[in-house]
């Protein structure tokens, strides 16, 4: 069964409208991310968490929020939503270990997100 | 700061052939490499993961060599199948510098034909 559940899977909204994108995680993982995946640039981290209560920046934060009320969820946030946040979103749940320098990350299906 | 930088695609192979995915990547200490591969529809897994220099990591058929010298991590695989078309990411962290970041590539489509 999947560690790491999404939802919605798919999303419309209109531009200006909130929405809230939700991720679950069942992996008991300290640390949860949150991606965006566009055509010519990959993965970029958005938020993300070490710990229930935690949430920060990652490299492109502009326009959404992230909450992490527990340690099993994860939520993103676009208070104001633009066409510009079309995009695919995925979120992860990471086990860091420390004293070493890895940190594999499980992701969930995604959420597919247009805003018109 | 960190980056690692790959193959740009889409890359198209026919079945059979040998497939290289170049990857570099820039830390000033000493990262953990992984390569992780996306199929259609679904979230990234992990591929495999290699943690010290030197040494070597496969899975399913694919290998890479963590090169510290030449700062390099190439995907390869002697014969590849239909079944691996999807997108392939090499990826790094170092949780001695940042506990929480992990660095992508753009990533590299690979579509194989039958």
């Amino acid at each position: 069964e999947a560690a790491v559940t999404q939802s919605p899977r798919n999303k419309v909204a209109v531009t200006g409208g909130k929405v809230t994108l939700s991720c679950n995680q069942t992996n008991n993982h300290n640390n949860m991310y949150w991606y965006r995946q566009d055509t010519g640039h990959g993965l970029r981290l958005i938020h993300y968490s070490y710990g229930a209560g935690s949430t920060e920046k990652g490299d492109i934060p502009d326009g959404y929020k992230a909450s992490r009320p527990s340690q099993e969820n994860f939520s993103l946030i676009l208070e104001l939503a633009t066409p510009s946040q079309t995009s695919v979103y995925f979120c992860a749940s990471g086990d860091a270990d420390w004293g070493t320098s890895q940190n594999t990350l499980y992701f969930g299906a995604g959420t597919r997100l247009s805003v018109l | 700061g960190d980056s690692v930088t790959q193959t740009e695609g889409p890359v198209t192979l026919s079945e059979g052939t040998s497939l290289t995915v170049n990857c570099s990547y820039e830390t000033k200490q000493y990262p953990t490499l992984f390569w992780y591969v996306q199929y259609p529809g679904e979230g990234p897994q992990l591929l495999f993961k290699v943690p010290k220099a030197n040494e070597k990591g496969s899975s399913r058929g694919f290998e890479a060599t963590y090169n510290k010298e030449a700062t390099s991590f190439h995907l390869q695989k002697a014969s590849v199948q239909e079944s691996d078309s999807a997108v392939y990411y090499c990826a790094l962290s170092d949780t001695r510098t940042n506990a929480y970041k992990v660095i992508f590539g753009k990533g590299t489509h690979l579509h194989v034909l039958p």
